[in-house]
């Protein structure tokens, strides 16, 4: 079974500034999608970026980029410029590559972050 | 862009009763939709994948006669809370991808939730 794990519970940084959060997931398939999602205080699930694990090149959304190390099954998300509209709680999901019984997310514990004028 | 309505968004009952949350995609079909919950602070946690025109496949641990869904059509799924009990209460999103996706690079499309509270 695939797992996702984030080990940072609460993260905060200073508007203007970058943060990285923190991501690694289990699985033994090749071939899979992964997603960081944004969750607001008003519990609307936001895509922020996602990328094909078949794809060497880390996916860029503006100030949004990963650093996705296949070998290392880790997928860290780093927002640079932060904004005080980037505090939510971050959640990186899994997704298997395949048909719809496959098409289920599993997400990790998520990240709470808090951004200080 | 794809849009997943959920209703109601936040429903207060008495215990015992019955509350049932509806799953629609208003632009697009889908022949999978998934149920979540989320406890407060926490991660969502799959409950069951609803299959348009067959059963639901739950998860383990998750009651199928106490959540029961139904997925009549490629717009509409919904799930029934029977018998709510306060320990029912909680956070349910659901989740739609779009019927012609076949391991194609998309999203699932997710509802904006209902907070059920249970008296």
């Amino acid at each position: 079974a695939q797992t996702v794990t984030q080990s940072q519970p609460e993260m905060s940084v200073q508007e203007a500034e970058t943060v990285t959060l923190s991501c690694t997931y289990d699985t033994s398939e090749s071939d899979y999608y992964l997603f960081w999602y944004k969750q607001p205080p008003s519990r609307q699930m936001i895509l922020v970026i996602r990328q094909e694990a078949y794809k060497q090149q880390n996916a860029t959304e503006n100030r949004f980029s990963v650093n996705f190390q296949k070998a290392a099954k880790s997928f860290s998300l780093k927002i640079s410029d932060s904004q005080l509209g980037d505090a939510a709680m971050y959640f990186c999901a899994y997704r298997r590559r395949g048909e719809t019984s496959g098409s289920r997310l599993t997400f990790g514990e998520g990240t709470q972050l808090t951004v200080n004028p | 862009g794809a849009v997943v309505s959920q209703h109601p968004s936040w429903v207060i009952c008495k215990s015992g009763t019955s509350v049932k949350i509806e799953c629609r995609s208003l632009d697009f079909q889908a022949t999978t939709m998934f149920w979540y919950r989320q406890f407060p602070k926490q991660s969502l946690m799959l409950m069951a994948t609803s299959n348009e025109g067959s059963k639901a496949t739950y998860e383990q641990g998750v009651e199928k006669d106490k959540f029961l869904i139904n997925h009549a059509s490629l717009t509409l799924s919904t799930l029934t809370v029977t018998s709510a009990h306060p320990e029912d209460s909680s956070f349910y999103i659901c989740s739609a991808r779009i019927v012609w996706d076949r391991g194609l690079n998309q999203p699932q499309h997710f509802g904006d939730g209902t907070r059920l509270s249970i008296l």
